[in-house]
């Protein structure tokens, strides 16, 4: 089945040691989203590319970087992880806004 | 600028009673409404979108909306809860404008199932 795959599902990293996400997808969407979730919350939009143009939101802290080196794939880079880092980190596909997002399973963050 | 809202943080229905969850929106061209669910460690998965045409949307596991312009409202809806239905659900609203390619979030609502 066509889909969306992160890797790990679950993710621990030390304060201040730089973590990578990955997100794989089979579904050959055009955009793929990051989005961190945190409990009890709404997803909230880190960024996203529409094939490899790439597009930060204003208040995504500069600690977060991306990499998308093909259309299946994308990286979710924490340079340097706080406390306040943990959390649910979503990614998703669609052909185009208007149309369905696909998401991941997730990778949930811990920060010792 | 786009907003969603969502009536009720929480809601609890008793198994075999009417689910309504409410979701507002508001928007200067015409929208593309969805909901989603997400069930506790997993990702959201699409419940049903409205794009145009038929305001009476059905969607998997028997849930449905009705786009209402004039209330600007895509309420969601089952007949009857189950068990299985517990779960976070959020509605989002989309733009039909341009290159945009974000999603606007509800805040979710909580479902709990009683027996």
């Amino acid at each position: 089945d066509a889909m969306v795959i992160q890797n790990p599902r679950y993710q621990v990293t030390q304060f201040g040691k730089p973590v990578t996400l990955s997100c794989s997808q089979t579904l050959n969407h055009n955009v793929m989203y990051w989005y961190q979730q945190k409990s009890s919350q709404a997803p909230k939009l880190l960024f996203h590319y529409y094939d490899k143009d790439f597009n930060n939101e204003a208040d995504t802290p500069d600690n977060f970087q991306s990499r998308r080196p093909n259309t299946s794939f994308c990286f979710l880079d924490i340079r340097s992880p706080g406390l306040g880092d943990a959390a649910m980190y979503l990614c998703a596909t669609s052909i185009t806004a208007v149309q369905p997002q696909h998401f991941g399973d997730g990778t949930r963050l811990s920060i010792l | 600028a786009q907003s969603v809202t969502q009536l009720g943080s929480h809601v609890s229905v008793s198994e075999g009673a009417l689910v309504l969850l409410r979701c507002n929106y508001s928007s200067s061209v015409p929208p593309y409404l969805f909901w989603y669910v997400q069930y506790p460690n997993q990702g959201l998965q699409l419940l049903l979108k409205y794009t145009t045409g038929a305001t009476l949307v059905k969607g998997i596991n028997g849930f449905e909306a009705e786009f209402k312009k004039s209330e600007t409202s895509f309420h969601l809806t089952k007949p009857s809860a189950h068990m299985s239905d517990a779960a976070e659900y959020f509605c989002a609203v989309s733009l039909n404008a341009g290159n945009n390619r974000k999603l606007i979030w509800g805040l979710g609502t909580s479902l709990a199932v009683n027996p």
